[in-house]
């Protein structure tokens, strides 16, 4: 059974740059999470959506981000204009119902020079 | 409110010693308590998970923990460390029907030969 499956694993970009992360969860999950990680701020939830509906975007971090799941088995993040500050590793998890377990992509490593 | 603390970013075992990673907790609801485990390069993959029940629980490759509510702690243990074992592990803290998932700052698992 395949896991989640992020594309690209990495992504060098200029900054200015429009940056788009893909996302496939597990199928039958119903919640899916994105999360960023660096070393300073360690992971923290960025979005959540339930049956692919935004639920908590809290955690994004001002409008040059925004993120989208127009169906069950895709969602994509996306930075425009990108910032060396976005320079991170970016996980999408997906969680079946209930949600209590969430399980994790490989992630995306993304730099912005 | 939630908080996850994890004692000892950085903690070195001999191969065959036994390790033991801290995880306290603080949680104004009945906790849901989680260990990852990120190996370089890749996603957190979940090691166990505690909701209701038994307060001992075992996890993928030989770890276990236990919850000890008194104690408001879930520590992490391995009989005997394996080389493979080297990776960065995450406590994280839910609340039961929630699905915001507080992550501790990692520990670093070292295995000396």
């Amino acid at each position: 059974d395949a896991g989640v499956i992020q594309s690209p694993r990495h992504e060098v970009t200029e900054m200015g740059q429009e940056v788009t992360l893909r996302c496939k969860p597990i199928s039958g999950h119903n919640s899916l999470f994105w999360y960023r990680q660096t070393m300073m701020r360690g992971l923290e939830l960025l979005i959540y959506f339930n049956n692919n509906v935004p639920i908590d975007d809290s955690g994004m971090p001002e409008d040059r981000f925004s993120a989208k799941m127009p169906n069950a088995s895709f969602s994509t993040l996306k930075i425009q204009p990108s910032e060396p500050r976005d320079s991170a590793v970016y996980f999408c998890a997906s969680s079946p119902p209930p949600t209590d377990t969430q399980y994790f992509g490989p992630g995306t490593r993304l730099t912005v020079l | 409110a939630q908080s996850v603390t994890q004692l000892g970013s950085h903690v070195s075992v001999s191969e065959g010693a036994l390790v033991l990673l801290r995880c306290n907790y603080s949680s104004s609801v009945p906790p849901y308590l989680f260990w990852y485990v990120q190996y370089p390069n890749q996603g957190l993959q979940l090691l166990l998970k505690y909701t209701t029940g038994a307060t001992l629980v075992k996890g993928i490759n030989g770890f276990e923990a236990e919850f000890k509510k008194s104690e408001t702690s879930f520590h992490l243990t391995k009989p005997s460390a394996h080389m493979s074992d080297a990776a960065e592990y995450f406590c994280a803290v839910s609340g039961s029907g929630t699905y915001k998932y507080i992550f501790g700052t990692g520990t670093r698992l070292k295995v000396l030969a």
